[in-house]
């Protein structure tokens, strides 16, 4: 299996509701993260896990909070969010081999969130 | 600091013909990495290429080709022969060798590439 996959596809919520975003993969990478690309912009990072453990927070706003609960899986957890945070969600996955900024990232198709 | 710049927005070719998508990169690392991303409508960022900072061969992929030259700061992408399935957002991004365990990318704004039949 060589994919990393992403559930919902699409989301929209009100300003008031408490959503989660959902990334599995099944390769065996140990870091996975979260990026957040607006229409016509690059990704944008936001969290890493590595070894299921927070290792970078790129200074998001609270009401993005991120889980994993094990080597496979990443949530992001959605509350109190404000319209300016409607964007395509990308979760990506890659290996941990010691290079340093080697890894490459294999990404998933997206959430498309829009906020209301 | 890093910086990716890809100073083509918007491409549009014709099928068959040739493209060359530019990506220039600033960094003070020595050991850095560079990766070619597409994005097409669907959404999803395909793996294309990752070269090392140290390897300045150029790769051939069927189609596809890259050219490094650490001289200009340089990694361009070339598509022999387009396809409209060619048609998405390229990105070209830059990973830096750093103490950290993680894979930290900065992308260029990404150049949109039409391919008209």
């Amino acid at each position: 299996d060589t994919e990393v996959t992403q559930t919902p596809k699409h989301l929209v919520m009100g300003m008031t509701n408490k959503k989660s975003l959902k990334c599995e993969q099944h390769m065996g990478h140990r870091a996975m993260y979260w990026y957040k690309q607006k229409a016509k912009k690059p990704p944008e990072l936001m969290f890493v896990y590595s070894y299921e453990k927070l290792s970078i927070n790129e200074s998001v706003p609270s009401r993005f909070s991120p889980e994993c609960p094990n080597s496979s899986l990443l949530n992001l957890h959605l509350h109190a969010l404000q319209p300016e945070d409607s964007a395509l969600y990308l979760c990506a996955s890659s290996h941990l081999t010691g290079l340093a900024g080697a890894d490459e990232q294999f990404f998933g198709p997206g959430t498309r969130l829009t906020v209301l | 600091a890093q910086k990716v710049t890809q100073a083509q927005t918007e491409i549009s070719v014709v099928e068959k013909e040739d493209v060359t998508l530019d990506c220039v990169y600033e960094t003070r690392d020595t050991t850095y990495y560079l990766f070619w991303y597409k994005q097409p409508p669907s959404g999803e960022l395909v793996f294309l290429i990752r070269r090392n900072s140290f390897d300045e061969q150029n790769e051939i992929s069927g189609r596809y080709s890259w050219n490094f030259q650490k001289s200009t700061s340089s990694f361009n992408f070339t598509i022999t022969a387009s396809q409209v399935v060619d048609s998405a957002v390229y990105f070209c991004a830059l990973s830096e060798h750093y103490t950290g365990a993680n894979s930290k990318l900065t992308f260029g704004k990404g150049i949109t590439l039409s391919v008209r039949p």
